[in-house]
């Protein structure tokens, strides 16, 4: 199990905003930058959000990310069909002296 | 953008070492990534671009990284294989103090898939 909290699913239509969580504590997200990465099946993961709400070169603004606390949010606007996908959070644990990512909520554009 | 090509066994059997390349070029910080399947990420270990270490503490014991600078490669070692290992195994580009830094890992080899079987 993961020191860092993702719910396993999420849902939502195309046009629709969704939001998912990442919940840590005050060893990693609430002293910590949070990532976000999406991955598609049989692909590597690439990088969406850094430093809590960065977006790299070519993320399209309809992903945003935010933080409070020991808890993380990347929210998608405009949903798309091909938005579907895992979703990791991740970030630095000071406990474990080393990265940890969550389990991942895997995103369906119903 | 960075090209990161992993390479190694595709097959281990139980007990095994595994050893995995990353060819890498320029001062940069590695991490190996894996994925078993259907499941989460696990970061596994990082090299600095000073050459220091850092590990996932839970596997502490069984893994090592390090350079090869004349052939520009990061080799991952993995003792002991157990079938719970077989997963894709990434090499990533990552900011060379991940401590520092955090875990922004912004280009990722294709992956290589490795089974632990006998």
């Amino acid at each position: 199990q993961s020191v860092v909290t993702q719910p396993p699913s999420a849902s939502g239509t195309p046009g629709q905003t969704i939001t998912m969580s990442c919940s840590g504590s005050s060893s990693n997200i609430a002293n910590n930058h949070v990532y976000w990465y999406q991955q598609f099946p049989g692909t590597a993961p690439k990088l969406l959000i850094y430093r809590n709400r960065q977006r790299p070169s070519g993320v399209p603004d309809r992903f945003s990310g935010s933080k409070s606390g020991s808890s993380a949010s990347l929210a998608i606007s405009g949903l798309r069909s091909e938005d579907e996908a895992e979703y990791y959070c991740a970030t630095w644990d000071d406990s474990l002296s080393g990265p940890v990512f969550g389990g991942g909520t895997k995103l369906t554009v119903l | 953008q960075v090209t990161l090509k992993e390479s190694g066994p595709v097959l281990v059997k139980p007990t095994e070492t595994l050893t995995l390349t990353c060819t890498v070029y320029g001062q940069m910080g590695v991490s190996w990534i894996r994925q078993p399947p259907g499941k989460a990420l696990e970061w596994l270990a990082h090299l600095f671009s000073n050459d220091d270490k850092s590990y996932n503490r839970s596997l502490k014991t069984r893994v090592s990284i390090s350079k090869d600078t004349s052939k520009s490669q990061v080799v991952f070692t993995m003792t002991d294989m157990d079938p719970v290992d077989t997963a894709t195994y990434y090499c990533v580009r990552a900011p060379s103090n991940i401590a520092v830094a955090g875990p922004h890992f912004d280009d990722w080899g294709q992956g290589t898939l490795v089974t632990v079987s006998s």
